[in-house]
């Protein structure tokens, strides 16, 4: 597609039930990286793909963060048993690598807003 | 662990005025540096890349720059416009994990 594309937008739940957020990279990305954005707070990194797999996920907060790619594209976070700390903003970003190196720019994705009641 | 710190956190400036935001890390083993912009209620918009071996890159009124040795960069936008008013973010690269480290930011209002 043209860009990074994220559903749903918004996501309103109730604490302790599990939610299912969606990223589309840009085609042909071979790298995806998730972050989440808290109020009053940086951009948090919370897992790295490369293809399908992730060499990286130091940064998912709990075992209740998991993470998921196939087919090198589409990539799902999963929160389970939500708690009112991870409403936040959720970015996932796309990034081409060349020759394995991390030199291309990465673009992000609209977001998705979690809400935890 | 890196730490990236932008200063200033706010920033308020006439329309037509240079300024420049400013950037700095601890841990100079960087891959590249980016900075984006991020509009209210929005996603980031990527504005500069600089690989670790460049020292700046330029983009129309936008000029980044870097200096590994001093843990610095710096964004100069030129002419600011009411338009330029955003968050801007610098993050730096981490090239064995692949992730990225942000800053928490320089919100810059361009009065008219």
């Amino acid at each position: 597609g043209a860009g990074v594309s994220q559903s749903p937008s918004n996501k309103v739940t109730e604490k302790g039930k599990d939610v299912e957020l969606r990223c589309d990279p840009i085609s042909g990305h071979t790298a995806l990286y998730w972050y989440r954005q808290s109020l009053g707070q940086g951009l948090e990194f919370l897992i790295y793909f490369q293809g399908n797999s992730a060499p990286d996920k130091s940064g998912l907060p709990s075992d209740r963060f998991s993470a998921e790619r196939t087919g090198g594209s589409v990539s799902t976070l999963t929160i389970q048993r939500t708690q009112q700390e991870d409403s936040a903003v959720y970015l996932c970003a796309s990034s081409a690598l060349a020759g394995g190196t991390f030199t291309d720019t990465q673009y992000f994705g609209p977001g998705t807003r979690l809400t935890v009641l | 662990k890196q730490e990236v710190t932008q200063i200033p956190a706010a920033l308020s400036v006439p329309e037509g005025e240079n300024l420049v935001l400013n950037c700095s890390f601890t841990d100079s083993a960087i891959y590249n540096l980016q900075w984006f912009r991020q509009d209210p209620g929005k996603g980031l918009t990527s504005l500069l890349l600089i690989q670790s071996s460049q020292r700046e890159q330029t983009s129309g009124r936008l000029n980044a720059s870097l200096d590994k040795s001093s843990g610095r960069s710096t964004l100069y936008i030129a002419a600011s416009q009411p338009g330029d008013s955003a968050t801007y973010l610098c993050a730096m690269r981490d090239a064995n994990a692949g992730k990225s480290t942000f800053g928490d930011g320089t919100t810059l209002t361009v009065k008219p």
